[in-house]
């Protein structure tokens, strides 16, 4: 069965400073991998996804997020974090082509920008 | 063009009675999904809807959760004989196929709180 692990669950970081929420998974079989963000009073939005190709990923607002097969890895990155980036981040796997449609989601890493 | 919607947004009720919270989804989205979100905790998946029928109920947590998708497009949750530990925001998400890496569209969500 799929798992997902989010390590972090808070993480406080200066504005501008960089910052890295790690995300891990287990599967069986290929996967696809997404990172959602939850703004205060929000809903959940997609942010970026991973289904094939290369395995490094872009957001329009500056985060990045790699696939690393060989370590289950798909950690969320930004250089540089702005005020507006504090929200809930939320790590999700689904399976690749040959798989189902349930989507599972980690416990989340609640992002807090400090000015 | 609109979101998925969720209505109510907020719902306190006695413990013992009946609720139905409500999803209407994209429009042209096949697949419904209804997950319930603890404070701290993330999307816990409890079914899935491909069309009008529910092809994945395994995340309903007993026999007092059933949900209803008659004409695959809006959506009810059912919860009968509530408990206190019903309390959470239950979340509807849309997606345009189920799977194949298809992203999530969530609303809003409803937070249920049982006194």
């Amino acid at each position: 069965a799929q798992s997902v692990t989010q390590l972090d669950s808070q993480v406080p970081v200066f504005e501008e400073a960089p910052v890295e929420l790690r995300c891990n998974y287990s599967s069986s079989v290929s996967v696809y991998l997404f990172w959602y963000v939850q703004y205060p009073n929000q809903g959940l939005q997609l942010l970026l996804k991973y289904l094939s190709g290369s395995t490094l990923v872009e957001s329009i607002n500056g985060f990045e997020a790699e696939f690393n097969k060989s370590q289950t890895s798909f950690h969320l990155r930004k250089p540089s974090v702005h005020i507006s980036d504090t929200a809930e981040y939320f790590c999700a796997v689904s399976d690749g082509p040959s798989g189902t449609y349930k989507y599972i989601f980690g416990t989340g890493t609640r992002l807090k920008v400090l000015a | 063009g609109a979101g998925v919607s969720q209505t109510p947004s907020n719902k306190v009720t006695e413990k013992g009675k009946y609720v139905e919270l409500r999803c209407d989804p994209i429009s042209g989205h096949t697949a419904l999904y209804w997950y319930r979100q603890s404070l701290g905790q993330g999307p816990e998946f409890l079914i899935y809807f491909q069309g009008t029928g529910a092809a994945d109920d395994s995340g309903l947590p007993n026999d007092r959760f059933f949900a209803v998708r008659p004409e695959g497009s809006v959506s009810t949750l059912k919860i009968q004989r509530t408990e206190r530990g019903d309390s959470a925001v239950y979340l509807c998400a849309s997606s345009l196929m189920g799977g194949q890496g298809s992203p999530l569209h969530f609303g809003n969500g409803t937070r249920l709180t049982v006194t």
